[in-house]
């Protein structure tokens, strides 16, 4: 089992629509979270880092479930500038180690 | 804004090249750390530094090595290229363990 796992999709939804990706974690050492998103050809940049009282900014709702060790985005009212690839990342902090650890990301194309 | 800026965008080489990939950020970020990015797996961590001349290995470190000799800037280095490394090569610094700060990237083709 991959350490990160998200749905790659792709996801197509209209313009407006709600659209919700999960990403589970498998090391339960797991100690923050981030959702980062990925535009075509360009660099990650950090979307939201997830709390564990979950988190809201904007249009866009973050949740973490450490029972069920999965983090959840939510994008509401979805714009076509919200095209783009959603990286989940874990950090994972073990004794003397400290790992981020990225999933392969999910696709999402809003459409007109 | 914090600037992650890498030395070239495209980059063509030959196979048995030695490759030098630049790194440099402007907000005296401790971590710095190379990636590639390859479709279908993802970013993968090659090297990691938290400090002045400190280095350590990530996930996928073979044929490749780095240099940390001012704060500021991470170089790594391909001592003989291959044609498995042709991929995008993301640099990125950190504050602690948080938010990670990508630079644009370099696409580098080995042929």
């Amino acid at each position: 089992r991959k350490e990160v796992e998200q749905d790659p999709g792709p996801f197509n939804v209209p313009e407006g629509a709600t659209v919700a990706f999960n990403c589970t974690y498998s090391n339960s050492a797991s100690q923050s979270f981030f959702w980062y998103r990925q535009d075509c050809r360009k660099e990650p940049k950090l979307l939201m880092s997830v709390y564990s009282s979950g988190n809201e900014d904007g249009r866009f709702t973050a949740q973490l479930n450490r029972a069920s060790q999965y983090i959840s985005l939510l994008i509401r009212d979805s714009k076509l500038s919200d095209s783009a690839t959603y990286l989940c990342v874990v950090n994972v902090n073990a004794g003397n180690n400290r790992k981020l650890i990225w999933g392969l990301g999910t696709s999402l194309a809003v459409n007109p | 804004d914090v600037k992650v800026t890498q030395s070239s965008r495209y980059l063509v080489k030959r196979t048995g090249e030695k490759v030098f990939l630049e790194c440099v950020q402007d907000m005296d970020h401790e971590n710095m750390f190379w990636y590639r990015q390859d479709p279908g797996l993802g970013l993968r961590l090659i090297y990691f530094s938290y400090d002045v001349k400190m280095k350590e290995k990530g996930d996928i470190p073979e044929g490749y090595s780095v240099s940390r000799e001012k704060k500021e800037r991470f170089s790594l280095i391909l001592e003989s290229a291959s044609t498995n490394q042709t991929s995008m090569y993301l640099c990125a610094s950190s504050s602690g363990i948080h938010e990670q700060y990508f630079g644009p990237g370099t696409r580098l083709t080995v042929t």
